[in-house]
């Protein structure tokens, strides 16, 4: 079955950028959206389409694509962006998650 | 305001059944293609499944951990989506949350909003 594969955690300084990556065979294929989850609350949808971002979520977040690898990147992030974050695409009709990253910004 | 509330989460016992329901409001719930994912304590999203709207059919499809044992079904004049879960087990634990499918084409679709979960904790 698929798998797409995300670091376990990564970590920042504010004001710094910050890449979150996604493996998958042939990703670059497939569409991918990402999701960030802060502690106890629900997921909210950061990026769709690969590199489209919802009307509430900032600039600072971009996002592409290819290969075997789509990346989501923040720059000059924020405390409240952490959080944690997974990628999500579909193969054979289910749709796939990644384990999740979770962000911490020191 | 787009809100989608779940309901119906508790304990379960290992082989006993327990609903659950997302009421919708704020957008055309009859239109939209909807889907429960879960996440078990301390762990990742997981698909549960989706239903499509009656205009595209109305199928449902399901992640092979519950297939079989799980059911959606809507009933679009009371704008509420349910999940039927039978034959429940232990590793079904985890909070429940509906949402809602957008897509341009097939195997191409996000979700958004959700709502704010349903815990089902399944245990003798």
């Amino acid at each position: 079955s698929y798998e797409l594969t995300q670091p376990p955690s990564v970590s920042v300084s504010p004001g710094q950028t910050v890449s979150i990556t996604c493996s998958g065979n042939k990703l670059g294929d497939k569409y991918t959206s990402w999701y960030h989850q802060r502690p106890g609350q629900s997921p909210v949808l950061v990026i769709y389409q690969d590199n489209k971002r919802p009307s509430w979520i900032p600039e600072r977040f971009s996002a592409s694509n290819s290969g075997n690898t789509a990346t989501l990147t923040i720059s000059a992030t924020q405390a409240m962006d952490e959080a944690d974050y997974y990628c999500q695409t579909w193969d054979s009709g289910a749709v796939i998650f990644g384990g999740g990253t979770k962000l911490t910004v020191l | 305001e787009v809100q989608l509330v779940e309901s119906g989460g508790g304990l379960g016992k290992p082989g006993g059944s327990l609903r659950l329901s997302c009421a919708a409001s704020g957008f055309t719930f009859a239109n939209a293609w909807m889907n429960w994912v879960r996440q078990a304590p301390g762990k990742g999203l997981e698909w549960v499944g989706r239903i499509k709207s009656k205009t595209d059919g109305g199928t449902t499809d399901y992640g092979a951990p519950v297939k079989g044992r799980f059911t959606i079904s809507r009933d679009d004049s009371r704008n509420t989506l349910y999940l039927q879960m039978n034959s429940l087990k232990t590793e079904d634990t985890a909070v429940y949350y509906c949402t809602t499918e957008w897509s341009l084409a097939v195997e191409e679709s996000w979700f958004d909003p959700w709502g704010q979960g349903t815990l089902v904790t399944v245990s003798s």
